[in-house]
C-alpha cells in the first residue's frame, strides 16, 4: 500500500471488553512498531517486530496487552479486559529496518467507558 | 536513562515570524535524533533526522535543526512560519539499532495571522 494503515480508526469499548487493533505496514517493511499516545503526551513505545519476531515488548504496560505479527506483515495489538486508563491513540509504524525512517499510520483512538 | 525534553508545551507565533522549538535529550550513546510533525487526526510525519556528519540538517517544508552535543540539544528552526505549520511537533531520540524511539511530550504550535 501507499502508507501504513490502521483499523479501526475509532473504537469505543466498555470496560472489561477485549479489543483488537490492526496495522497494515508498508509492503516490504521488515520492522513494525506499536506506540501508545495518551492525550497531550508524546507516543510511548510498546513493542517492536522484525518480520514475525517480536524482539522487544518491554513497553507493554501489562499482561493484558498482546501483539502479534504471525506472517511478518499485518500486525494486531490485542488488549484484554480493557480499563479506562487504556484510553489513548495507538500508533503503528513501519520501516525498512535499522536506522531507516519510521512511517506512521493515522492511529486508532480507543475510548474505554 | 534515555529521555527527551521539550520545555515549551505551547508556542504562538505570527505568520512570517521565525520559529525555534527546543529539544534536549539524555542518551547513553551517540543519539539518532528526529523531529516529527503531527497534524490533527493525522499520523506523525518526519521533518528531518540526524545520524552523523554535518550538525545542521535540512528537512522538509523549510525546517532545519542543529545538533549541539555539548548542550545535548537538537532545536528545530524555521525562518518564516506559514499558517499551515500549525501542528504538534515531537522530538525523538533513537537507538543505533533502530528498534526503539523515545519521544518528547510535544510542542503545540499556533500561528496567528
Amino acid at each position: 500500500g501507499a502508507g501504513v494503515s490502521q483499523s479501526p480508526r475509532y473504537k469505543v469499548a466498555k470496560r472489561g471488553q477485549d479489543v483488537a487493533l490492526r496495522c497494515d505496514p508498508i509492503s516490504g517493511h521488515v520492522s513494525l512498531f506499536w506506540y501508545q499516545q495518551a492525550l497531550g503526551q508524546g507516543p510511548e513505545f510498546l513493542t517492536y517486530f522484525q518480520n514475525e519476531a517480536q524482539l522487544d515488548k518491554s513497553g507493554l504496560p501489562s499482561d493484558r496487552f498482546f501483539a502479534e505479527r504471525p506472517e511478518g506483515s499485518v500486525s494486531t495489538l490485542k488488549i484484554q479486559r480493557t480499563q479506562q486508563e487504556d484510553s489513548a491513540v495507538y500508533l503503528c509504524a513501519s520501516s525498512l529496518g535499522g536506522n531507516n525512517e519510521q512511517f506512521f499510520g493515522p492511529g486508532t483512538r480507543l475510548t474505554v467507558l | 536513562a534515555q529521555s527527551v525534553t521539550q520545555p515549551d508545551i505551547h508556542i504562538t507565533v505570527s505568520e512570517g515570524a521565525s520559529l525555534e522549538l527546543r529539544c534536549n535529550y539524555s542518551y547513553g550513546a551517540t543519539p539518532y535524533l528526529f523531529w516529527y510533525v503531527q497534524s490533527p487526526g493525522q499520523g506523525l510525519q518526519l521533518l528531518l533526522k540526524y545520524f552523523s556528519g554535518d550538525t545542521l540538517v535540512q528537512g522538509i517544508k523549510g525546517f532545519e535543526a542543529e545538533f549541539k552535543r555539548s548542550q545535548s540539544s537538537f532545536n528545530l528552526r524555521k525562518p518564516s512560519v506559514h499558517w499551515s505549520d500549525a501542528a504538534e511537533y515531537f522530538c525523538a531520540v533513537g537507538a543505533s539499532t533502530g528498534n526503539q524511539f523515545y519521544f518528547g511530550t510535544g510542542t503545540s504550535l499556533t500561528v496567528i495571522p
